[in-house]
C-alpha cells in the first residue's frame, strides 16, 4: 500500500529563512504526489502537485516541490517564509496504476510556523 | 464560485442520537468523499464515491454510513454518534480521475458528549 511519511510534526523559522518540509512516500511506481495547506479553519487548499512531467513542480504562493525517484522525495520548499505562510502542510500520495480511480492518502501534516 | 459546502461547521450532540453532516459540490465532480482529521493522525478516508449509487469503505468507516443520489451531494450520516467521533470531518469532491486534486469543504467540528 502507498504511504507517505512526514518528518518533522512541528517546523519553525524565522521570518525571511529558507522553508523545507519533508515528505517520502513508498511505493514500487513513482505515484502522483501533491502538496496540501491547511490555514486555521480552513480547509485543505492545493499548493501543488507532480503528475509526470517536470521533476521540479512550482506552487502558488512561491513554493516549489522537487520529485527526487532515487530518494523517493518530494520535499517542499521556498525561499523565504512569510508570517503569512504559517500553517498546516499535508502530503499526499496517490497511485498511478489506480486507472480512473481517485485514492489520496495522506501525511500526517506539518504544522509550520514563522516568527518574526 | 466552485465550491464545496458543508453544513453546519460546528456541531455538539450527545451519545446516540443520530446526525447528518451534508456536503454540495457544484463542479459536477464524479468523485467525492470524506475524511476525518484528527491531531497526530492527519486525514484519514472515511467513505467515498466514484459516482451517483456507487459508493465505497475507506479506512476507518465503522459507524458511519453515507448515500449518494444525486451528483452534486454526499451526506455523511452517524446513526449512533460516540465520543470517539469527536473529530473534524471535511467533505472533499475531484474529477474521477487518479492525477486530479481534491476541493475541500471548510469543514465541519463534531463533539460528541
Amino acid at each position: 500500500a502507498q504511504s507517505v511519511t512526514q518528518l518533522g510534526s512541528h517546523v519553525s523559522v524565522s521570518e525571511g529563512a529558507l522553508v523545507l518540509l519533508r515528505c517520502n512516500y513508498s511505493s514500487s511506481v513513482p505515484p502522483y504526489l501533491f502538496w496540501y495547506v491547511q490555514y486555521p479553519n480552513q480547509g485543505l487548499q492545493l499548493l501543488l502537485k507532480y503528475t509526470s512531467a517536470a521533476t521540479l513542480v512550482k506552487g502558488i504562493n512561491g513554493f516549489e516541490a522537487e520529485f527526487k525517484k532515487s530518494e523517493t522525495s518530494f520535499h517542499l520548499t521556498k525561499p523565504s517564509a512569510h508570517m503569512s505562510d504559517a500553517a498546516e502542510y499535508f502530503c499526499a500520495v496517490s497511485d498511478r496504476r489506480n486507472t480512473g480511480f481517485q485514492k489520496l492518502v495522506f501525511g500526517t501534516g506539518t504544522r509550520f510556523l514563522v516568527s518574526p | 464560485e466552485a465550491q464545496v459546502t458543508q453544513n453546519p461547521r460546528y456541531l455538539i450532540t450527545v451519545t446516540g442520537k443520530k446526525l447528518t453532516v451534508t456536503c454540495s459540490q457544484n463542479m459536477n465532480h464524479e468523485y467525492m468523499s470524506w475524511y476525518r482529521q484528527d491531531p497526530g493522525l492527519g486525514l484519514r478516508q472515511i467513505y467515498y464515491s466514484m459516482n451517483v449509487e456507487v459508493t465505497d469503505k475507506g479506512d476507518v468507516p465503522e459507524g458511519y454510513k453515507v448515500s449518494r443520489k444525486e451528483k452534486r451531494n454526499f451526506p455523511l450520516i452517524l446513526e449512533s454518534p460516540s465520543p470517539n467521533q469527536t473529530s473534524l470531518y471535511f467533505c472533499a469532491s475531484s474529477l474521477n480521475s487518479v492525477a486530479s486534486p481534491l476541493h475541500f469543504g471548510n469543514g465541519t467540528r463534531l463533539t460528541v458528549t
